[in-house]
């Protein structure tokens, strides 16, 4: 089955450590994005790439870094930069043959900061 | 600016009953229109969209959504709920001839039903 993989579902970190949040996606999609989720606020985009090996900054992009090495494949690392890095992180892919085309999300993780 | 201002934030419904949850949205340029559903601790699922053509659009799990151009609308509307639409929603706007296409979420309404 096609679909985005996110894992780990959950994770903890202690503050002041890196932690990288994985996301696969086998749909073949061109463009990929990274969204954190805090309630009552909604989606807000942190990264996002259209082609691989390039990615631009979205709203909330400090403390944040990604990479896209392989088209499937758009890792995100929450640095101990990012204040307040506890939430819930979505990743989702768009097909890039059209602008209007819905994204597809993944199950998302939720971070800890103990 | 654009924004997309989803009122509601909570909207509590019995079963059965009918339901209408609001979004507007504030641009100048070309929209294309989504309304996403999120479960507990998952993604989102495209409910429907909205491109071109007939302003009324139906999508899945019986959910229908009518876009008003003059008011900057597009409000996701069932006849008659269940238990299982207990859910998150969230109105979704791309905002055409931008750099990259930016999709702006709404902050989300919960939509509760009371058996």
């Amino acid at each position: 089955d096609g679909g985005i993989t996110q894992s780990p579902k959950y994770l903890f970190r202690k503050e002041g450590q890196n932690v990288t949040l994985s996301c696969e996606q086998n749909l073949n999609h061109d463009a990929m994005y990274w969204y954190r989720q805090d309630p009552g606020q909604g989606l807000r985009l942190i990264y996002y790439s259209q082609i691989v090996n390039d990615f631009q900054k979205g709203d909330i992009a400090e403390g944040y870094s990604v990479s896209r090495e392989k088209k499937e494949s758009f890792p995100l690392t929450v640095t101990s930069a990012q204040k307040n890095p506890t939430a819930f992180y979505l990743c989702a892919s768009r097909p890039g043959s059209s602008s209007y085309n819905e994204q597809f999300f993944g199950p998302g993780t939720r971070l800890t900061v103990l | 600016a654009q924004s997309v201002t989803q009122l509601d934030s909570q909207v509590p419904v019995f079963e059965e009953a009918p339901v209408e949850l609001r979004c507007n949205y504030s641009s100048s340029v070309s929209v294309y229109l989504f309304w996403y559903v999120q479960y507990p601790n998952q993604g989102l699922q495209l409910l429907l969209k909205y491109l071109s053509g007939s302003t009324l659009v139906k999508g899945i799990n019986g959910f229908e959504a009518e876009f008003n151009k003059s008011q900057t609308s597009f409000h996701l509307r069932k006849p008659s709920v269940h238990i299982s639409d207990t859910a998150e929603y969230f109105c979704a706007v791309l905002f055409s001839k931008t750099s990259y296409d930016k999709v702006i979420f709404g902050p989300g309404t919960s939509l509760s039903v009371i058996p």
